[in-house]
């Protein structure tokens, strides 16, 4: 079966670095990715991870270890904005769906 | 062009009635994903459209949801027998052949 777990709820602070991380366990593998979701709208993507290691997008990076079956998202500089629920979704190799964890609901206070 | 939009954006209805979600993906996109989103919950995948292949239904929870996707774009989701466990948030979402998921902003169902 597929089973992925995160964090449900974080709190940081206006302008400091916080570490989602989400292990998985799934039958088969072809990427993660991390979506962020603000209240009432759609996930909108953030990040892809088909090989190990650290991918870097601006303020966001995400890593992944396939080994462990283990990835975290960072985010630097918190902003207000940043405040959404973080899902965190591993594809199969088969169709490419998606299988989601709960999400992690990252509250950042000023 | 536009991105993926669905219709209705809100639907009440009563127990027991049928109901249909529309979802228009992005032109040219050839996947097709339906999702449901319980309040506070993750998403639950549901059916799964790659161009003129069956459809993957794997996920529907109950014979009483059906999809189809009509000349490969437009898609309905429908729900017969409404019952208020089927209340949440119905997010499409499609892919041109990357990885990326482009979701819609959603329907929500509420089931009185």
């Amino acid at each position: 079966g597929q089973n992925i777990d995160q964090p449900t709820e974080m709190t940081a602070t206006e302008g400091a670095i916080v570490q989602i991380n989400c292990t998985y366990q799934t039958s088969g593998f072809n990427g993660l990715f991390w979506y962020q979701q603000h209240a009432g709208e759609a996930p909108t993507f953030l990040s892809y991870n088909v090989l190990d290691g650290l991918e870097e997008k601006g303020r966001f990076s995400s890593f992944l270890s396939r080994s462990k079956g283990y990835s975290y998202l960072l985010l630097k500089e918190l902003q207000m904005k940043d405040s959404a629920s973080y899902l965190c979704a591993v594809s199969d190799g088969s169709a490419r769906q998606l299988t989601f964890g709960s999400g992690t609901q990252l509250t950042v206070l000023p | 062009g536009a991105g993926v939009s669905q219709s209705p954006s809100n639907k009440v209805t009563e127990k027991g009635k049928d109901v249909e979600l529309r979802c228009d993906p992005i032109s040219g996109h050839t996947a097709l994903y339906w999702y449901r989103q319980s309040l506070g919950q993750g998403l639950e995948f549901l059916i799964y459209f790659q161009g003129n292949s069956a459809p993957d239904k794997s996920g529907l929870p109950s014979d009483r949801f059906s999809a189809e996707r009509t000349g490969g774009s437009v898609s309905t989701l429908t729900i017969q027998r409404t019952q208020q466990e089927d209340s949440a948030v119905y997010l499409c979402a499609s892919t041109g052949g990357g990885d990326e998921q482009y979701f819609g902003p959603g329907t929500r169902l509420t089931v009185t």
